[in-house]
């Protein structure tokens, strides 16, 4: 079965520019999750969905960060317009209903922002 | 303030040697409890999980944990250490009220080096 899908795997730009991030859940799965990583305060949890609803957005750092879900089978993470602090591994996690807590993880996509 | 700690930023063991990566949590009620892998440039993987019952549950690659309620820990072990164990570990929380939902949270990390 295919595990969690996030493209890309890397991206570089340059501050100022738009950034999309996506992510395909593994079926079947209800639950979707963003996360960012960085040296200086590891793995935060921006946002998670449940059935394609934002329920918890309290970690996404600010107006510049979005997320949408707009199907079952697909979320996109944009920031607009991005800064250099924005470089991180961003990961997309899903679970099963019923077991949010139980999350599988995507390989990442590393941003780089100049 | 409701945190994990994991004390140890980096670990090295010799292969064939035990381990034992260190995980505190303080939250009022007991969390779930979970172990995670990070191999370089990976996503993250799920070793083993606690929600309740026998305190010591089995993982993955022959991990296993400890919940132990009077020490608020959770500590990670192996008997014998492959080198294929080098990674990242993360313990992880969610608390365990109303509304936490999925809401993991994470310790720093110890990174585990493993000598030859």
């Amino acid at each position: 079965d295919a595990g969690v899908i996030q493209s890309p795997r890397h991206e570089v730009t340059e501050m100022g520019q738009e950034v999309t991030l996506r992510c395909k859940p593994i079926s079947g799965h209800d639950y979707l999750f963003w996360y960012r990583q960085t040296m200086m305060r590891g793995l935060e949890l921006l946002i998670y969905f449940n059935n394609n609803v934002p329920i918890d957005d309290s970690g996404m750092p600010e107006d510049r960060f979005s997320a949408k879900m707009p199907n079952a089978s697909f979320s996109t993470l944009k920031i607009q317009p991005s800064e250099p602090r924005d470089s991180a591994v961003y990961f997309c996690a899903s679970s099963n209903p019923g077991y949010p807590e139980t999350q599988y993880f995507g390989p990442g996509t590393r941003l780089l922002v100049l | 303030a409701q945190s994990v700690t994991q004390p140890d930023i980096h670990i090295t063991v010799s292969e064939g040697a035990s381990l034992e990566l260190r995980c505190n949590y303080s939250y009022g009620a007991t969390p779930y409890l979970f172990w995670y892998v990070q191999s370089p440039g990976q996503g993250l993987q799920l070793l083993l999980k606690y929600f309740s019952g026998d305190t010591l549950v089995q993982g993955i690659k022959g991990f296993e944990a400890e919940f132990k309620r009077s020490q608020s820990s959770f500590n990670l072990r192996k008997p014998s250490v492959h080198w294929s164990d080098a990674a990242e570990y993360f313990c992880a929380v969610v608390p365990n009220y109303g509304g936490s939902q999925g809401n993991l949270i994470f310790g720093k990390g110890t990174k585990l080096s493993v000598k030859p």
